[in-house]
């Protein structure tokens, strides 16, 4: 069974810099996607970035970016010039692709609380 | 972009009674919707995974009477927690995937936050 770690439940940085959220996960499995997902205050959940395993680039989302380890299992998530709007909760999570699109599913770390300080 | 809604947000009800949850694909035809349930300060959790026009399939150790669910469009999805107790209270998310590939990014709807007692 895949599992996802974060081990940092709750992290601080200030305005304008830059924080790096951990994430490891474990599997056997050759095809997957790996997601960041925000959580607000809001509770509405939004996608951040996606990683399909099979692409050495590293994604890139404005100011968000991920650091993707396949060998090490590591997804870690960078945040630059951070804003008092990022201020959520950010959850890993992994997807194993095939053996039947339509049930395909994600499987969650258990957060990290980012609060970022004016 | 794509938008799902639940619906009620936020419901009370007292033990015993049982309690609808909806879930809508606004904009897009979802073959599939997840639900999941998330207590204070944790992750979220699959409860189950639900196709249009087939029964659902459960993850281990959600009880499936308890928790009846139902995909009858292509844009709406129920939960109802039938019989519900005060340790059924949580707050209840659905998803919806746009697309029936090997890969749809799933959409999520804003929570149900379910108190009984």
């Amino acid at each position: 069974a895949q599992t996802v770690t974060q081990s940092q439940p709750e992290m601080s940085v200030q305005e304008a810099e830059t924080v790096t959220l951990s994430c490891t996960y474990d599997t056997s499995e050759n095809n997957y996607y790996l997601f960041w997902y925000k959580q607000p205050p809001s509770r509405q959940m939004i996608l951040v970035i996606r990683q399909e395993a099979y692409k050495q680039q590293n994604a890139t989302e404005n100011r968000f970016s991920v650091n993707f380890q396949k060998a090490a299992k590591s997804f870690s998530l960078k945040i630059s010039d951070s804003q008092l709007g990022d201020t959520a909760m950010y959850f890993c999570a992994f997807m194993k692709l095939g053996g039947g699109g339509a049930t395909n599913k994600l499987i969650f770390g258990t957060g990290t609380l980012l609060a970022v300080q004016p | 972009g794509a938008v799902v809604s639940q619906h009620p947000s936020w419901v009370i009800c007292k033990s015993g009674t049982s309690v609808k949850i909806e879930c809508r694909s606004l904009d897009f035809q979802a073959t599939t919707m997840f639900w999941y349930r998330q207590f204070p300060k944790q992750s979220l959790m699959l409860m189950a995974t639900s196709n249009e026009g087939s029964k659902a399939t459960y993850e281990q150790g959600v009880e499936k009477d308890k928790f009846l669910i139902n995909h009858a469009s292509l844009t709406l999805s129920t939960l109802t927690v039938t019989s519900a107790h005060p340790e059924d209270s949580s707050f209840y998310i659905c998803s919806a995937r746009e697309g029936s590939g090997v890969f749809g990014e799933q959409f999520f709807g804003p929570g149900t936050r379910l108190t009984v007692l």
